[in-house]
């Protein structure tokens, strides 16, 4: 089946270090890549998206490039800032039409200090 | 507009009893996708509703679990008879469209806590 795996956090960063966060993937098919965002206190949000090979999502300054040959679909982002403090889920979808479905990471917590 | 409401943000039961978690979807949404968070693991999709219709319950467990979506009011997920391994994080998702992975907007979700 599907899956998904992210690294582990917290990852925590000085405001203005580059980010990193690992994402790989296990799929059957062709899925499109996503990267969703949970602030404290909120549902996620959708960050950024990828839905074929080498394609690059961005969205306020994070960017992704869906990566086949190694399965991957890290995510980037120069210089983070304190409001970047949040939940980061990888997810994968296969399947339109109706019913398509995502399959999530476990979530990184990244925490940005002044 | 208001975002996806799910209620309530916690939710402590004791084995046995029932869980009923509810979610409002956006104004204008008629599609609704609950997941689970189970601890130390991503998100999982249990089902896909739209009004009066369950469209996607592949991933709903075979027994306990009913969700519904009426015409009026919101989306209830029920778990009857709960007991410890349902204890999780269950979240909602609505959409304008049908099976739009690309415009799902979720709520905070629900912590359930089984005794």
């Amino acid at each position: 089946g599907n899956s998904v795996t992210q690294m582990e956090g917290p990852v925590t960063l000085s405001e203005e270090a580059f980010l990193t966060i690992n994402c790989t993937y296990t799929a059957t098919g062709y899925p499109s890549l996503f990267w969703y965002v949970q602030y404290p206190g909120e549902g996620l949000q959708l960050l950024l998206k990828a839905t074929k090979a080498d394609d690059k999502g961005s969205n306020k300054g994070f960017e992704a490039t869906y990566r086949k040959e190694t399965t991957s679909f890290h995510l980037e982002k120069g210089s983070v800032q304190v409001s970047d403090s949040a939940v980061y889920f990888c997810a994968l979808s296969e399947g339109t039409g109706t019913a398509s479905k995502l399959t999530f990471g476990t979530g990184t917590r990244l925490q940005v200090t002044l | 507009n208001a975002g996806v409401m799910q209620n309530p943000r916690h939710l402590v039961r004791r084995r046995g009893q029932e869980a009923r978690l509810r979610c409002s979807p956006m104004k204008g949404h008629s599609h609704v996708y609950w997941y689970r968070q189970l601890p130390e693991e991503g998100l999982k999709f249990m089902v896909y509703l739209q009004k009066e219709n369950i469209i996607d319950e592949s991933g709903m467990p075979k027994e306990r679990f009913s969700a519904e979506f009426p015409k009026e009011g919101p989306s209830i997920l029920r778990i009857q008879q709960v007991v410890r391994g349902d204890s999780a994080a269950y979240f909602c998702a609505s959409s304008p469209l049908p099976g739009g992975t690309e415009k799902l907007f979720f709520g905070s979700g629900t912590q359930l806590s089984v005794l």
